[in-house]
C-alpha cells in the first residue's frame, strides 16, 4: 500500500518570502512516480510537477523548485519570493507502477497562505 | 489546448435521488480516472477506465456504478444519495505510456 504524508497542514508566510512544502511517502514499489497538484480557491486540480523513482535530479522551473530524496523519501516543493497568487492548497501525490496501479494517492495537503 | 471537460460542474440533489456525472476526457487519452474530494479532504480513487474496461476500483460505494463509452467519455452514476456524498468530483485522463493525469474543473455535488 502506498502512503502520502504531509505533516504541515497549513503555512502562512509574507510575500517575497521562501517556503518549502514537505512530502515523505511511503511504497514498496521500487517504480513509482511523485507528483504535486495546485488547488487554487477556484478548486480545479492544476499539475505542477511529475518525477519518476530514478531520477533523483532536482528540478527548477521559475520560482519552484523540488528536491526529490529516495533516501529519506521525501519530494519537497519550494516556492522562492512567493506571491498571494500562489494562495493554494498544495497536493504531493504518488503513483505506483509494480503493481500496475496507476491512480494517485494524495497526500492531505497543505494550505499555504500568502500575506501581502 | 483541449481540456477534460466535466458536466455539469453542479449538481443538487435530495437524499435518495440519483444522480449522473460526466466526463470527456481530452481527445486522444486512453485512460479516465475517478475522484472523490469531500469538504477539507484529499481527493478519494474510486474507479479507473483503460480503452473502455474497467481498468481499476478504489474504494468506490456499491451505490456507484460507471462506465466508459465508445467515444471514452465516461459516466459516474450515483444511485441512493446520502449526505456523506457531498463532494467535489474529479475527472481525469491520461494520454498512451504517460502518467500525467490532467484534471477536470469538478463537478461539486451537494445532497440536501
Amino acid at each position: 500500500a502506498q502512503k502520502v504524508t504531509q505533516a504541515q497542514t497549513e503555512i502562512s508566510v509574507v510575500e517575497k518570502e521562501d517556503v518549502t512544502l514537505d512530502c515523505v511517502y511511503e511504497t514498496r514499489d521500487t517504480t513509482y512516480y511523485l507528483f504535486w497538484y495546485k488547488q487554487p480557491p477556484s478548486g480545479e486540480l492544476v499539475f505542477l510537477i511529475r518525477r519518476n523513482s530514478f531520477d533523483e535530479q532536482n528540478e527548477i522551473s521559475g520560482r519552484y523548485s523540488w528536491n526529490f530524496q529516495k533516501s529519506t523519501s521525501s519530494f519537497n516543493f519550494t516556492i522562492t519570493a512567493s506571491q498571494v497568487v500562489d494562495s493554494a492548497v498544495y497536493f504531493c501525490a504518488l503513483s505506483a507502477r509494480d503493481t500496475g496501479r496507476r491512480a494517485l494517492t494524495f497526500g492531505s495537503g497543505t494550505r499555504l497562505q500568502v500575506q501581502p | 489546448a483541449a481540456g477534460v471537460i466535466q458536466s455539469p460542474r453542479h449538481l443538487i440533489k435530495e437524499k435518495r435521488e440519483t444522480a449522473t456525472l460526466k466526463c470527456y476526457p481530452i481527445p486522444r487519452h486512453d485512460t479516465v480516472y475517478w475522484y472523490q474530494q469531500g469538504p477539507g479532504q484529499d481527493p478519494q480513487f474510486l474507479i479507473s477506465f483503460y480503452e473502455k474496461m474497467q481498468s481499476d476500483k478504489g474504494s468506490i460505494p456499491d451505490r456507484f456504478s460507471a462506465q466508459q463509452f465508445s467515444d471514452y467519455h465516461s459516466e459516474l452514476n450515483m444511485s441512493s444519495l446520502e449526505l456523506g456524498d457531498s463532494a467535489l468530483y474529479f475527472c481525469a485522463s491520461t494520454p498512451p505510456g504517460f502518467d500525467e493525469q490532467f484534471f477536470g474543473p469538478g463537478t461539486r455535488l451537494t445532497v440536501l
